[in-house]
């Protein structure tokens, strides 16, 4: 079956660097994306990756691994307002994205 | 980015009542529309795809004749859902592919309904 893990809940310093991990397992594969989703509100797009290797977009980063069916979201210079779910979602080969449950995480001062 | 304007944002209605949901793309013509829901601490749950001037495509254990959608054109789609109980209690959000991936899509605000 199709599957997307990815941790809880993270709990983060202000100022700090925090990775959140998804490991994925879908029937083919289109790509790889992180989605930010604040309390109440809709997902706004952050990251897509479909190549190995590290993207880079200001202070959030995406890595992929396709072999290893693994993905991460690193953001840096964490801020109070970055205290949202982060959302994985890889496609699959009939372009459908498979979510993951979300990671909540908490920014303390 | 493109825009996606979902309406109401928050509807109570009695059980057995029907409440419908917009989705509307404001700057772009959106030719497959997606309607998700999501309970507290959950993820989204592909409900449903909608297609421009056909029928919906439905996900397995949704109901179709409970779950009314209509795309009646490039820039609306609607979620009825019909004679509402409580355990249709969610936030209801609606998306549409804009950006230059095929898997960026654009959300509307979500529509959080309550049902007494």
């Amino acid at each position: 079956g199709q599957n997307i893990d990815q941790p809880t809940e993270m709990t983060a310093t202000e100022g700090a660097i925090v990775q959140i991990n998804c490991t994925y397992q879908t029937s083919g594969f289109n790509g790889l994306f992180w989605y930010q989703q604040h309390a109440g509100e809709a997902p706004t797009f952050l990251s897509y990756n479909v190549l190995d290797g590290l993207e880079e977009k200001g202070r959030f980063s995406s890595f992929l691994s396709r072999s290893k069916g693994y993905s991460y979201l690193l953001l840096k210079e964490l801020q109070m307002k970055d205290s949202a779910s982060y959302l994985c979602a890889a496609m699959d080969s009939n372009y459908q994205l498979i979510w993951g449950a979300g990671t909540k995480l908490i920014i303390k001062p | 980015g493109a825009v996606v304007s979902q309406h109401p944002s928050r509807v109570i209605c009695k059980s057995g009542t029907s409440v419908k949901i917009e989705c509307r793309s404001l700057d772009f013509q959106a030719t497959t529309m997606f309607w998700y829901r999501q309970f507290p601490k959950q993820s989204l749950m592909l409900m449903a795809t909608s297609n421009e001037g056909s029928k919906a495509t439905y996900e397995q254990g949704v109901e179709k004749d409970k779950f009314l959608i209509n795309h009646a054109s490039l820039t609306l789609s609607t979620l009825t859902v019909t004679s509402a109980h409580p355990e249709d209690s969610s936030f209801y959000i609606c998306s549409a592919r804009g950006g230059k991936e095929a898997g960026e899509l654009f959300f509307g605000e979500g529509s959080r309904l309550t049902v007494l």
